[in-house]
């Protein structure tokens, strides 16, 4: 089964400067997609990056880029810049990749992520 | 576009008593439907998911059951509460393919207390 471990319970940063949060996942699949949500205290889940196994290039999205070690089974998500808005839960997850398309989202237990102004 | 509602968005429920709580979605057709739950300072545990109508997939044995009774439908259900059943409760949608539509959209969520 595949396992999707956040060893960062909580992080912090100053306000415009960068972090990494850190996501490490298990699994015997070579395709598959990486994703990082972010929820903040309205509880929304809200899609901030997404990351193709096959693709070497990592994702960026604006602020966000990952760090994406497929060997390794890593997957990092780097926000730079960082504003009083991006304080939120942030959770990786994992989805593999079948022909038949109904695959379930695995999380990781998060990532409490605080901007200090 | 498409649109996922939940609701009710907070729900305080005696031990025993019966749950409803619903999920639809606008703009798409023949979704993946999700049910989640998330305990306090945890992650997302998948409750079930459905791949079509009256199609459900239990992932863990519990209290709750669910149903999809159209399409765009999907229905958390408990016949009597327990204590533990108490969490924030969210729906989520993916549309099918395999290479297309690779993320889920959640809906704000239910909170549920169970007292």
């Amino acid at each position: 089964a595949q396992t999707v471990t956040q060893s960062q319970p909580e992080m912090s940063v100053q306000e415009a400067e960068t972090v990494t949060l850190s996501c490490t996942y298990d699994t015997s699949e070579s395709d598959y997609y990486l994703f990082w949500y972010k929820q903040p205290p309205s509880r929304q889940m809200i899609l901030v990056i997404r990351q193709e196994a096959y693709k070497q290039q990592n994702a960026t999205e604006n602020r966000f880029s990952v760090n994406f070690q497929k060997a390794a089974k890593s997957f990092s998500l780097k926000i730079s810049d960082s504003q009083l808005g991006d304080a939120a839960m942030y959770f990786c997850a994992y989805r593999r990749i079948s022909n038949f398309g109904n695959e379930k989202l695995t999380f990781g237990t998060g990532t409490r992520l605080t901007i200090i102004p | 576009s498409q649109t996922i509602h939940q609701w009710p968005a907070t729900l305080v429920q005696p031990v025993g008593s019966p749950l409803s709580l619903e999920c639809t979605v606008e703009g798409t057709s023949n979704p993946n439907l999700y049910w989640y739950r998330q305990a306090a300072g945890r992650g997302l545990q998948l409750l079930f998911y459905s791949i079509g109508i009256d199609q459900i997939s239990s992932e863990v044995p519990q209290n709750l059951s669910a149903s999809r009774p159209q399409d765009r439908q999907f229905i958390l259900s408990s016949k009597k509460l327990l204590l533990s059943d108490s969490g924030f409760y969210l729906c989520a949608w993916r549309g099918q393919g395999v290479r297309m539509n690779t993320e889920a959209f959640f809906g704000q969520g239910t909170r549920l207390t169970v007292v």
